[in-house]
């Protein structure tokens, strides 16, 4: 089954507003990625948070982690029609190279 | 961070044959990871493509039907076999990162496949 579980599936917002992406997941983690997807091409990696940090910032990207409740949350600021794209959380629990995708929310920015 | 090139791109393939997918990386890399996207789906775990051993599969994957070949640390390929219409999906090349961020992956665009 799926490691990681996200909400919303969809999300539409206008361009310049703010979108919040949330993922949950169930057993413990060493590390939780987000990774975006344009259009069934190939994923990008966009930020990795450790199981012992709670907050991560890239640009326009910051990511939150709560092991307690094994959830997190990527929140892109000011959006652009260009961040219309399928994100994914992915979670790896000890082995370093083998990570678990979550369900993915469906981004679309409309200008 | 490494690039990755899969080909082909995109195919259509009748039910009944197979299609070999290429995946060269522009450095050496230890393992290799093939992964299915079905369609509106996540993205699944076929195999870990090792170089000098055999591949090793997930659990729903078999090596009949999806044989990786692994003869060097920069090239693999995986054969999707005697296709149906559910192996219509798209398949996924990619590494691992090196430096700090472990666990990090690297993808390549991916290989469309469509079974009639």
């Amino acid at each position: 089954s799926q490691q990681g579980e996200e909400d919303p599936q969809a999300l539409s917002i206008q361009e310049g507003e703010n979108a919040t992406m949330n993922c949950s997941y169930k057993t413990s983690i060493n590390n939780l990625q987000w990774y975006r997807q344009n259009s069934g091409r190939g994923l990008v990696h966009l930020i990795l948070i450790r199981s012992n940090e709670r907050e991560k910032h890239s640009g326009r990207l910051r990511v939150t982690l709560d092991t307690s409740k094994k959830s997190s949350s990527l929140l892109i600021t000011a959006s652009r029609a260009a961040d219309t794209a399928s994100y994914f959380c992915a979670t790896d629990a000890g082995s370093y190279q083998k990570v678990t995708f979550g369900t993915g929310t469906k981004l679309q920015v409309i200008p | 961070s490494a690039v990755i090139s899969q080909k082909p791109s995109r195919d259509i393939c009748q039910r009944g044959t197979s299609l070999t997918i290429q995946c060269q990386v522009d450095s050496q890399v230890t393992m290799m990871f093939w992964y299915r996207q079905q369609p509106g789906q996540s993205l699944t775990l076929i195999a870990t493509a090792n170089q000098g051993s055999e591949a090793t599969y997930e659990s729903g994957f078999v090596i009949d039907k999806f044989p990786i070949s692994r003869p060097n640390l920069t090239f693999s390929t995986l054969t999707v076999s005697n296709m149906s219409p559910e192996d219509s999906s798209i398949y996924l090349c990619s590494v691992g990162g090196r430096g700090i961020n472990t666990g990090e992956l690297f993808f390549g665009e991916g290989s469309r496949l469509t079974v009639l």
